[in-house]
């Protein structure tokens, strides 16, 4: 086990609904980043955080939008929903700076389908 | 921009076989870092090797090998002696020394290893 744990693990929304993802990252850990895995697919991208600022992101449109919390705790948006949004969302931590190695441990993910 | 290609979509084998995963990479940066990563049914992306541009010597972990050669900008893995456990999707990742720490993955090998 990493010690990323992810929420909700499966949930199903309608199109132009909202959603909300949580993640909890490992202890220690001062970045998350957030990606997305079509099925069928590599994760994707989408972005990270480091001390509560968005500091990279992928190919993604505005509506996917993130925070993270001062205990690095960290939230994935996605408004207006897709059918195509349908995938498993999957967060990792990592420890950044000059003390860490930058290996990412990601959680479970959290699974989203979209009618 | 950097790229990861898996050209095995599924591969089958039997118990006891060896089987060798594909993965070559694009990259522009002279430093970087190539990963494995197994991904069983659960979701979890579960680290398997990290290896970084200037170390070619190739690594073995028990039944695990990987085959690192620049030339051919590949970064092989071979599981000796397969068992049915070893059956996941099996993905590799670049992760460019320049930037923040994200990963760009191939789209996935499944290995599926019957009895």
């Amino acid at each position: 086990e990493t010690g990323v744990t992810q929420s909700p693990t499966h949930l199903i929304k309608t199109r132009g609904q909202q959603v909300t993802l949580r993640c909890s990252s490992q202890s220690g850990h001062n970045t998350v980043s957030w990606y997305q895995q079509a099925l069928g697919q590599g994760p994707q991208f989408i972005f990270q955080y480091y001390r509560e600022e968005e500091n990279g992101r992928g190919n993604f449109p505005p509506r996917f939008s993130g925070l993270q919390f001062p205990n690095y705790s960290s939230e994935l948006n996605v408004n207006a929903l897709e059918l195509d949004d349908s995938a498993l969302y999957l967060c990792a931590s990592s420890l950044s700076g000059t003390s860490g190695t930058g290996e990412l441990f990601f959680g479970e993910g959290s699974r989203l389908t979209v009618l | 921009a950097q790229k990861v290609t898996q050209a095995q979509t599924e591969i089958s084998v039997v118990e006891k076989e060896d089987v060798t995963l594909d993965c070559v990479y694009e990259t522009r940066d002279t430093t970087y870092y190539l990963f494995w990563y197994k991904q069983p049914p659960s979701g979890e992306l579960v680290f398997l090797i990290r290896r970084n541009s200037f170390d070619e010597q190739n690594e073995i972990s028990g039944r695990y090998s990987w085959n690192f050669q620049k030339s051919t900008s590949s970064f092989n893995f071979t599981i000796t002696a397969s068992q049915v456990v070893d059956s996941a999707v099996y993905f590799c990742a670049l992760r460019e020394g320049s930037g923040y720490s994200t990963l760009t993955f191939g789209k996935g090998t499944m290995l599926l290893v019957s009895p």
